[in-house]
């Protein structure tokens, strides 16, 4: 399985600013994902992170406030872009690995617990 | 649309004792099927899946599930809980489309406490 490291492991922001998760693989993956866990919830897909291309978001989430990059294979940034308490979340990636693709096993990252005060 | 309804967002048990989580899920085709466990402050670790093929599947830390697609249901279960295994439980599902571009659907999840 694919090793996944996220940066920072949590922070806590004023409401109006940005942050920018980093979500970095030890090993070329097919798909790339971001959820958003909320407190005592369960995980909601944000977006699938495209190489090269724009990241394709769900319903309820949009690139102005979730913007996604991924300029390669390993690699992927999300930004959540002008802060509110509403955002206090645990913020997961995960990956799909190129034997587990068939059937869309993944595999996540530690997550990055937000706090918006 | 897919969905997964796990009931009971809390289950207790006493430590031996046998373990049950019910997870439900609503899908036009059988899609795959998975259980993922939550420790404390940690990321989602990938407990068993249901692909295809055998519909007992085992797991780590001794956790299997059975898929029944006349019940719709996939439950975890465990002969005899351990306190390690306190943690919270999330059944998740995928479309049956391959490819591995899609993002999982999970269920609310069960906090699973484990009494001595």
């Amino acid at each position: 399985s694919a090793v996944i490291s996220q940066k920072p492991s949590r922070d806590i922001c004023q409401r109006g600013t940005s942050l920018t998760i980093q979500c970095q693989v030890d090993s070329q993956v097919t798909m790339m994902f971001w959820y958003r866990q909320q407190p005592g919830q369960s995980l909601t897909l944000i977006a699938t992170a495209n190489q090269g291309s724009e990241a394709t978001y769900e319903s309820g989430f949009v690139i102005d406030k979730f913007p996604i990059s991924r300029p390669n294979l390993t690699f992927s940034t999300l930004t959540v872009s002008n802060m509110s308490p509403e955002d206090s979340s645990i913020y997961l990636c995960s990956v799909t690995s190129r034997e587990a693709s068939s059937y869309n096993e993944q595999f996540f990252g530690p997550g990055t617990r937000l706090t918006v005060l | 649309a897919q969905s997964v309804t796990q009931l009971g967002s809390h289950v207790s048990v006493s430590e031996g004792a046998l373990v049950l989580l019910r997870c439900n899920y609503s899908s036009s085709v059988p899609p795959y099927l998975f259980w993922y466990v939550q420790y404390p402050n940690q990321g989602l670790q990938l407990l068993l899946k249901y692909t295809t093929g055998a519909t007992l599947v085992k797991g780590i830390n001794g956790f299997e599930a059975e898929f029944k697609k006349s019940e719709t249901s996939f439950h975890l279960t465990k002969p005899s809980a351990h306190m390690s295994d306190a943690a919270e439980y999330f059944c998740a599902v995928s479309p049956f489309s391959g490819g591995g571009a899609d993002g999982l659907t999970f269920g609310k999840g069960t906090h699973l406490i484990i009494q001595p």
